[in-house]
């Protein structure tokens, strides 16, 4: 069985400032990846996907992802983050095949200072 | 524009009661899900199903019934079996079949007990 890890359960960042979040999964194979993005009392929308091919995907809102094999972690990127930004990710990860279940971690809240 | 609907937004419950949350979607999609979410826990699969007449247990399905006698609908039951209802509540939809096609989210549903 899959199973995603977010070490950070919450990040504080300078509006300006880069961001990285932090997911690890594990999974026999090459998974399918998501980062999505949840506002407060709202549904989640999907940032960024990764299923086969180049290992850094770009996403919505200026986000990226770059899938390490080696490493087993989809880690998310912003040069620059927004006050806009502000809200909470959650890394999943989707095994290979009919069924189309996700796995999701934990998320990780992130706040904007300005 | 296709969407996912969920209602009510905002749903009690009494000690003793069924409630049914609804999940509407009209995006011609075969694969529909129910997650639950709690703070600290991600999201985590109650029930999903594939096709029409047909949906499989996830993770955490006891004191939870589905049906799905249309395409387009994926009721979910919280019985009074399920003691700690409190939560909040997330359906999603998808393209059949091993695809790269990410899961679409509802706005959701929170349930509370009186």
């Amino acid at each position: 069985a899959q199973s995603v890890t977010q070490p950070d359960i919450h990040i504080t960042v300078s509006e300006g400032a880069s961001l990285e979040l932090r997911c690890n999964y594990s999974y026999g194979a090459t998974p399918y990846l998501f980062w999505y993005v949840q506002s407060p009392g709202q549904g989640l929308q999907l940032l960024l996907k990764y299923f086969s091919g180049d290992t850094l995907v770009q996403g919505i809102k200026g986000f990226e992802a770059e899938f390490k094999r080696s490493q087993s972690s989809f880690n998310l990127r912003k040069p620059s983050v927004h006050w806009s930004d502000a809200a909470e990710y959650f890394c999943a990860v989707g095994a290979r095949g009919s069924a189309r279940q996700l796995t999701f971690g934990s998320g990780t809240q992130l706040t904007v200072l300005p | 524009d296709g969407g996912i609907t969920q209602s009510p937004k905002y749903l009690f419950r009494k000690e003793g009661q069924n409630v049914t949350l609804s999940c509407e979607q009209n995006l011609n999609h075969d694969a529909m899900y129910w997650y639950r979410q709690d703070p600290g826990q991600g999201l985590r699969l109650i029930y999903y199903s594939q096709i029409v007449n047909d949906f499989q247990k996830g993770d955490i399905a006891e004191g939870y019934s589905v049906s799905r006698e249309k395409k387009e609908s994926f009721p979910l039951t919280v019985t009074s079996a399920q003691k700690n209802p409190t939560a909040f509540y997330l359906c999603a939809s998808t393209w059949g079949g091993d695809n790269n096609q990410p899961q679409h989210f509802g706005d959701g549903t929170r349930l509370s007990i009186l």
